[in-house]
């Protein structure tokens, strides 16, 4: 099993460019969920997933769209950046979203908008 | 609305010390409470968690936290530092509202291990 993996590990954009951040879990697992890293701020819900077809917001959803098309694929997109936005990006995922299962981490996106 | 809040963003011990990092939540309802650690320029892996069973949790590494309700903490502990433990720990809670998985994090502490 790769687990989640994140492409690309590390991207600059510049200010209203759109970009896709992909995310992919090869364990069948249903819940998966998006996090941005700031320092100090720990890591902050964007949006999540409890199955394929359904999505939801987090606690900063704003500038951010998710679609689940797979249970494999969860992609994030900026649809115009902002340098607000500079942030590290984790996917995560868990087999069924209960309130104790473990969530796995992705390696991470390393994103800076000049 | 839970919140996590972790004493010290960076703690320094020597090798061989006691590790002690901090976490305090507050939650309306019974929490459930994780450690995640993070090495440099990697993902975030599950140390260990509480879901209601025993208040004492033993996890991976020669890591344990203990669960005190009277005073809202998860404080993680190991006996010995070693070396390999430098990393940002992160404490994290969710609660049986959740609608899915939904964390809140604390805010990180670093921990530095000197030789």
């Amino acid at each position: 099993n790769a687990g989640v993996t994140q492409t690309p590990k590390f991207q600059v954009l510049k200010t209203g460019q759109s970009m896709t951040l992909q995310c992919a879990q090869d364990m069948n697992h249903e819940y998966m969920s998006w996090y941005r890293q700031d320092p100090g701020m720990g890591l902050r819900l964007i949006h999540y997933s409890v199955g394929a077809g359904i999505t939801d917001q987090g606690e900063v959803p704003n500038g951010y769209n998710v679609s689940r098309s797979t249970t494999e694929d969860f992609p994030l997109r900026l649809l115009s950046a902002a340098p607000s936005q500079t942030s590290v990006y984790f996917c995560a995922s868990s087999m069924d979203g209960s309130s104790t299962d473990t969530q796995y981490f992705g390696p991470g996106t390393r994103l800076t908008v000049l | 609305a839970q919140s996590v809040t972790q004493l010290g963003s960076h703690v320094s011990v020597s090798e061989g010390a006691l590790v002690l990092l901090r976490c305090n939540y507050s939650s309306s309802v019974p929490p459930y409470l994780f450690w995640y650690v993070q090495y440099p320029n990697q993902g975030l892996q599950l140390l260990l968690k509480y879901t209601s069973a025993a208040t004492l949790v033993k996890g991976i590494n020669g890591f344990e936290a203990e669960f005190k309700k009277s005073e809202t903490s998860f404080h993680l502990t190991k006996p010995s530092a070693h070396m390999s433990d430098a990393a940002e720990y992160f404490c994290a809670v969710s609660d049986q509202n959740n609608a899915g998985n939904m964390l809140t994090f604390g805010g990180g502490t670093r921990l530095m291990v000197k030789p």
